[in-house]
């Protein structure tokens, strides 16, 4: 089955405790990213991925890390966390053909964190 | 302004009505458009692409008006399983995309 996965699904943690949520897609998609959702501010894209070793920063990277080592994994990284982190964090996936044309995104099903 | 607006709602609208959503745009340059669907705080799921000579999907059609920069989803006959937050999503022909804030939809028995 095509798939997005996230771990954890929840996670309450301290301020300043680093901490990583996962991500892998089985879809072979060259293009992965990551978005935060808050009340009333949408989906907001902090970090994505055109393909193995090539990321930038979407609007909101303050705070965050991300690394694409290989193609189906694109894990984001929290290294102090805070309490203005606390949000809903969605991975997401799709086929890049390089072009102008951009393509559904598959999405994971979704991190709550909390951080205290 | 924001890059991509809607209106947030909610639309509450009885079974069987037909209801219209807007979603307006500001870069002139974007190519790519759509529609995703999310049930409360699941994952969106795409509901349609939007494309440029319109597209219909079932009981929902899509529009495109470039002239003034927005999109439109129509939704006939609507049924209570489409209660769900509509979000516009739209690409400039780079690697990012940008999501409204989404529209909520309740239809009621």
């Amino acid at each position: 089955e095509a798939q997005v996965t996230q771990n954890p699904r929840y996670l309450i943690t301290v301020t300043g405790k680093k901490l990583t949520v996962t991500c892998s897609q089985n879809m072979n998609h060259e293009y992965m990213s990551w978005y935060r959702q808050d009340p009333g501010l949408g989906l907001r894209q902090i970090y994505y991925s055109m393909n193995v070793e090539v990321t930038d920063k979407g609007d909101v990277p303050e705070g965050y890390k991300v690394s694409r080592k290989e193609k189906r994994n694109f894990p984001l990284i929290l290294e102090s966390p805070s309490p203005n982190q606390t949000s809903l964090y969605f991975c997401a996936s799709s086929f890049w053909g390089g072009g102008t044309e951009s393509y559904e995104q598959y999405f994971g099903p979704g991190t709550r964190l909390t951080v205290t | 302004r924001k890059e991509v607006e809607q209106d947030p709602g909610p639309f509450n609208v009885p079974e069987g009505a037909t209801v219209a959503f807007n979603c307006t745009y500001s870069n002139s340059a974007s190519q790519s458009f759509f529609w995703y669907r999310q049930d409360c705080r699941k994952e969106p799921k795409l509901l349609m692409s939007v494309y440029s000579s319109g597209n219909e999907d079932g009981r929902f059609t899509a529009q495109l008006n470039r002239a003034s920069q927005y999109i439109s989803l129509l939704i006939r006959d609507s049924k209570l399983s489409d209660s769900a937050t509509y979000l516009c999503v739209v690409n400039a022909g780079t690697y990012k995309y940008i999501f409204g804030t989404g529209t909520r939809l309740k239809v009621l028995a």
